[in-house]
């Protein structure tokens, strides 16, 4: 069975610093989707970065950038120039390739200082 | 275009009690997920929907959890009897299968509590 590891319950940065968070993961599989999902309070769930396990090159949308490490079976997101509205839960997540459900880690919570 | 949508978006019931939940995913979406989400966890899923068909409820707890999605466009979770146990936010999705990405598209989640 895939599994999904969070090691950092909290982070925090300082506001237009950068700050990575880190995931691990487990699977016997070769192609598959990973994740990271943004949950402010409102509990909306929102994509923040999509990486497809064949492509060797890291995705990047705007500050958000990940380092996919696939034979360590591990997916930091990096967030570059932190805003106060970055604040939130963050959750790692895994998907089969050909569709169904999401697996998610237990999730960091990054807080921003002013 | 309009995202997902869940009602209510708060419900607070004493155990023992039923409750449901309605969820209307994307236009067109054909895919729909409901996950639940205990407190300082992620959330897991609870059943998938293909069109009309439930394709996985493996993690469903079916002596007291039921799910339907009539003509393969809203759905309802219900719960009966609720325990306290059930308290959690309970999560929709939908996404396009097959499609670009499959990517899901979550709505803003019911918060239950049960007392």
């Amino acid at each position: 069975a895939q599994t999904v590891t969070q090691s950092q319950p909290e982070m925090s940065v300082q506001e237009a610093e950068t700050v990575t968070l880190s995931c691990t993961y487990d699977t016997s599989e070769s192609d598959y989707y990973l994740f990271w999902y943004k949950q402010p309070p409102s509990r909306q769930m929102i994509l923040v970065i999509r990486q497809e396990a064949y492509k060797q090159q890291n995705a990047t949308e705007n500050r958000f950038s990940v380092n996919f490490q696939k034979a360590a079976k591990s997916f930091s997101l990096k967030i570059s120039d932190s805003q106060l509205g970055d604040a939130a839960m963050y959750f790692c997540a895994y998907r089969r390739n050909q569709g169904g459900k999401l697996i998610f880690g237990q999730g960091t919570e990054l807080s921003v200082k002013p | 275009e309009a995202g997902v949508v869940q009602s209510p978006r708060y419900k607070i019931i004493e155990k023992k009690q039923p409750v449901a939940f309605w969820c209307n995913p994307i236009s067109g979406h054909n895919t729909l997920y409901w996950y639940r989400q205990n407190l300082g966890q992620g959330p897991e899923l609870l059943i998938r929907y293909e069109n009309e068909e439930a394709v996985d409820d493996s993690q469903l707890p079916k002596d007291r959890f039921s799910a339907e999605r009539l003509k393969g466009v809203d759905s309802t979770l219900k719960i009966q009897p609720a325990e306290l146990g059930d308290s959690a936010v309970y999560l929709c999705a939908s996404s396009l299968f097959p499609g670009p990405t499959y990517e899901q598209y979550f709505g803003p989640g019911t918060r239950l509590t049960v007392t």
